[in-house]
């Protein structure tokens, strides 16, 4: 079946560090990829999407490149604020059930 | 306002005690889902219904049931709650626009049972 795996958390960083989630997939066919982020006391927004190999999302300074060779979709931003501080899950898609598969998630800390 | 909303946000309740989530779009939706969130779980997928009156198991049903009379609403209902159905559950809806399908979620319930 299919399943996504996410790094280990917490992660805690100073504002203006660079940031890397990494993310990994196993999934029959050919996945749609996603990041989602989940501010305190908030349901979950999507942030960015890829839905074919070698697709780039990006959004708010955030991107992440879906490879299927290496069967990731990694997210980085050069330089994380505060106000960025929540809980990013990696999901994919796949099938005809609209069915989200998500990792486990991570808990960002950024501090001033 | 494209959103989908629950209610109740909160609540606690006791063991036995059926009670009822309730889930509306305004996007005018096919696809509606509930999923809960534990912690180092992340979210798994309780009901999904592709459209009215065609529901199906997610990967975690046990102790829910759904209903899908209209395609706004999708009621999370459980007919007698658990401990371990404390969680913090989400709505979600979707459609497909330019062939991209995007999930949009609910605020969330947290739900406490005693």
């Amino acid at each position: 079946g299919n399943s996504v795996t996410q790094m280990e958390g917490p992660v805690t960083l100073s504002e203006e560090a660079f940031l890397t989630i990494n993310c990994t997939y196993t999934a029959t066919g050919y996945p749609s990829l996603f990041w989602y982020v989940q501010y305190p006391g908030e349901g979950l927004q999507l942030l960015l999407k890829a839905t074919k190999a070698d697709d780039k999302g990006s959004n708010k300074g955030f991107e992440a490149t879906y490879r299927k060779e290496t069967t990731s979709f990694h997210l980085e931003k050069g330089s994380v604020q505060v106000s960025d501080s929540a809980v990013y899950f990696c999901a994919l898609r796949s099938g005809a059930n609209s069915k989200l598969t998500f990792g486990k998630g991570i808990t960002l800390s950024v501090r001033p | 306002e494209a959103q989908v909303t629950q209610n109740p946000r909160y609540l606690i309740t006791v063991t036995g005690k059926k009670l009822t989530v309730t889930c509306s779009q305004n996007m005018n939706h096919e696809y509606m889902s509930w999923y809960r969130q534990d912690p180092g779980l992340g979210l798994r997928q309780i009901y999904y219904s592709m459209n009215v009156e065609v529901t199906d198991k997610g990967d975690v049903p046990e102790g829910y049931k759904v209903s899908r009379k209209e395609k706004r609403n999708f009621p999370l209902i459980l007919e007698s709650p658990s401990p371990n159905q404390t969680s913090l559950y989400f709505c979600a809806s979707s459609a497909r626009a330019g062939g991209v399908e995007t999930q949009y979620f609910g605020p969330g319930t947290r739900l406490l049972v005693l």
